[in-house]
């Protein structure tokens, strides 16, 4: 497509439970990338891939967050056993080529952990 | 630690004037800038970059400014219009590795 698809939209969880995001680049873009915003701060880097491949995931959480840019499927981002903390709009973008320049964003998935 | 600093959570300024958005990191081996703006609701959407080999870009209505000596860039806006009223994030990122973001600027166009 010609935009970053992300879905859902709106995601409510109870703590301990677990979330699982979903982002569809643009086609052709072989980069994509996840941010997390919390409470309108910063956007905070979580991981990045070319293609299926983890490009750079140094803002990873090494506990509860895992991430998959499959084949032919949209690019997904788990959660397990959210905490209130991680109550955020997490975002996609992607990129196209070797060189990580412009990104386009998606408009966001805002998960509320309850 | 925060790489990029946006020390401005708000700014207004009067429609046609010149809106000036400011930016500073930490980081001596940045070398590629972009700015985007935000509406509420929506992702961020990519306005101008600069690479630390240049001191200016002009896009239209924008211009950033780096000073690479002060590790400062700014965002012009001239002349300012209401639909210009959005949140400004500046990102920061060191040979093509990830971007990091500033707190973001919201700016307020007063018709």
């Amino acid at each position: 497509g010609e935009e970053v698809a992300q879905t859902p939209k709106h995601l409510v969880r109870g703590e301990g439970q677990k979330a699982k995001l979903y982002c569809a680049p643009i086609k052709g873009h072989s980069y994509v990338f996840w941010y997390q915003q919390v409470l309108k701060n910063e956007f905070k880097f979580l991981i990045s891939f070319q293609n299926e491949n983890v490009f750079d995931e140094t803002g990873m959480p090494k506990e509860r967050f895992s991430a998959k840019c499959l084949p032919n499927s949209p690019c997904s981002l788990e959660i397990q056993a959210t905490k209130l903390e991680d109550s955020a709009v997490y975002f996609c973008a992607s990129s196209q080529g070797s060189s990580i320049t412009r990104q386009f964003f998606g408009p966001g998935t805002r998960l509320t952990v309850l | 630690d925060q790489q990029v600093k946006q020390n401005s959570p708000s700014l207004s300024v009067q429609e046609g004037r010149i809106s000036i958005l400011n930016c500073d990191y930490t980081n001596s081996m940045f070398d590629y800038f972009l700015w985007y703006k935000k509406y509420p609701a929506e992702g961020p959407t990519f306005l101008i970059s600069i690479s630390s080999i240049k001191d200016k870009n002009e896009d239209g209505r924008f211009t950033v400014f780096l000073n690479k000596s002060a590790k400062h860039l700014s965002l012009h806006i001239v002349p300012s219009q209401p639909g210009d009223s959005a949140v400004y994030f500046c990102a920061a990122s060191a040979k093509g590795n990830q971007f990091y973001f500033g707190t973001g600027t919201s700016l307020t166009v007063i018709p």
